[in-house]
């Protein structure tokens, strides 16, 4: 099956910097979020992004499907962005969306 | 308030019983996912159903039965043939899984949670 990996597997950061986290995957995609799992365990979606730039706020994601990677950048990081950052593909063929995960980045950001 | 809705938020049980999840959404979804995820790791895929009375095997349903009686309710079963069932569980929906791939009709979003432990 489809590989995802994600790196850094941590990042600690200052208030206010700004930071790129990334999502490779082995294999061509039908689509692709990133998620931000907050203390409680709630999976918040980001962005749906199967390819091309998206921003919303602090945030943006770019993915370049052809060379099996995706982007997410935040900028001017808060403490409420700490948590953990998911990316996931679907790659499965056929009628049925199967979302593969990776095993996610632990973003600290310290006030 | 459209969403995905969980319960309990914890659950304790003990070794040989089995426990039933709960998943309901109002989003008018077609499609409905149980995932687990283990301390320190991403989700993965347990059933999927992508219509009322049908429901598919994920990469790791042995230990594990559901039903999709209604479009609105997801049940989850752990049963007592799972042999490590303490973690944490998620339900998702997606809007309709009849559309192109790339639609954004196959963005899934995710319930709350239900924590199992078992005692």
């Amino acid at each position: 099956g489809i590989q995802v990996e994600q790196s850094p597997p941590d990042l600690i950061l200052q208030e206010g910097a700004n930071s790129t986290l990334r999502c490779n995957f082995s294999d061509s995609v039908n689509n692709l979020q990133w998620f931000h799992q907050n203390p409680w365990g709630q999976l918040i979606n980001l962005f749906y992004i199967p390819s091309g730039t998206k921003q919303n706020g602090r945030l943006s994601a770019t993915t370049v499907a052809t060379e099996r990677y995706s982007l997410l950048y935040i900028s001017s990081s808060q403490t409420t962005d700490s948590g953990v950052y998911f990316c996931a593909v679907d790659s499965s063929s056929g009628s049925a969306r199967q979302l593969t995960f990776g095993s996610g980045t632990q973003l600290t950001v310290l006030p | 308030d459209g969403g995905i809705t969980q319960s309990p938020k914890y659950l304790f049980r003990k070794e040989g019983q089995n426990v039933t999840l709960s998943c309901e959404q109002n989003l008018n979804h077609d499609a409905m996912y149980w995932y687990r995820q283990d301390p320190g790791q991403g989700l993965r895929l347990i059933y999927y159903s992508q219509i009322v009375n049908d429901f598919q095997k994920g990469d790791i349903a042995e230990g594990y039965s559901v039903s999709r009686e209604k479009k609105e309710s997801f049940p989850l079963t752990v049963t007592s043939a799972q042999k490590n069932p303490t973690a944490f569980y998620l339900c998702a929906s997606s809007p309709n899984l009849w559309r192109d791939l790339q639609s954004s009709y196959n963005e899934q979003f995710f319930g709350p949670g239900t924590r199992l432990t078992v005692l």
